[in-house]
């Protein structure tokens, strides 16, 4: 399968910090996706990109398709308690659409 | 998260005994996987089931096995335990495969000693 690489594995920040993170692949795609996991739950979906160049948000979230299309950055901005977790960049399988490769996550701590 | 169930949610098991670890959906959803999380790993594959008995290995299935006699159903089985599996299992559902994302369960923290 292809490598995902995703950094930095965790970061320490105060309150009202900006955030910064990204993924980087072996491969080409056409599809990334940003998750995060709160503490003691499953991942749940943040943002979906879909074309090289795309930059999408999601309240204090934006989500960038990088134009060679083997990265993607998220960022987060003015960082807030509940902002802790762990973040997961995703992409799908080559040869197989239906399953997902996550990188390593990010484990984020907000300290107020 | 509504529509999709893991039990247990917790286990402490024995190095050697098998173990069965449940997943089920209200969301007839065609594809479910079994995911489990490490630190330094992120999410790995264990086994995905693209149908009522259909299913195929991920990246890590050596020692676990799964079945799906039902839509809503899908069971995941390690052998004969060992420590090295001990780990945070996730169960996820898909209505169209992966580009849409998954719907995760809330995990089943599983302890071999």
């Amino acid at each position: 399968g292809q490598q995902l690489n995703q950094s930095p594995q965790s970061m320490f920040i105060q309150e009202g910090e900006d955030v910064s993170m990204n993924c980087t692949s072996s491969s080409i795609f056409n599809t990334w996706l940003w998750y995060k996991q709160d503490p003691g739950e499953g991942p749940v979906l943040l943002i979906a990109l879909y074309k090289a160049g795309e930059l999408t948000s999601n309240g204090r979230l934006t989500a960038q398709f990088g134009i060679t299309r083997k990265d993607s950055f998220l960022n987060i901005s003015a960082s807030i308690p509940s902002d802790v977790g762990i973040y997961f960049c995703a992409l799908p399988e080559e040869t197989s659409g239906s399953r997902l490769t996550f990188g390593e996550g990010t484990q984020l701590t907000v300290n107020p | 998260d509504a529509g999709i169930t893991q039990s247990p949610r917790h286990k402490v098991t024995e190095t050697g005994t098998p173990v069965t670890l449940r997943c089920h959906q209200t969301e007839n959803h065609r594809y479910m996987y079994w995911y489990r999380q490490d630190p330094g790993h992120g999410l790995r594959l264990i086994h995905y089931s693209y149908g009522v008995k259909d299913t195929d290995k991920g990246e890590v299935s050596d020692g676990y096995s799964v079945s799906r006699s039902k839509t809503e159903d899908f069971l995941l089985t390690l052998e004969s335990a060992t420590s090295s599996q001990t780990s945070v299992y996730f169960c996820a559902i898909s209505e169209t495969g992966s580009s849409l994302g998954y719907t995760f369960g809330s995990g089943t923290r599983l302890t071999v000693v």
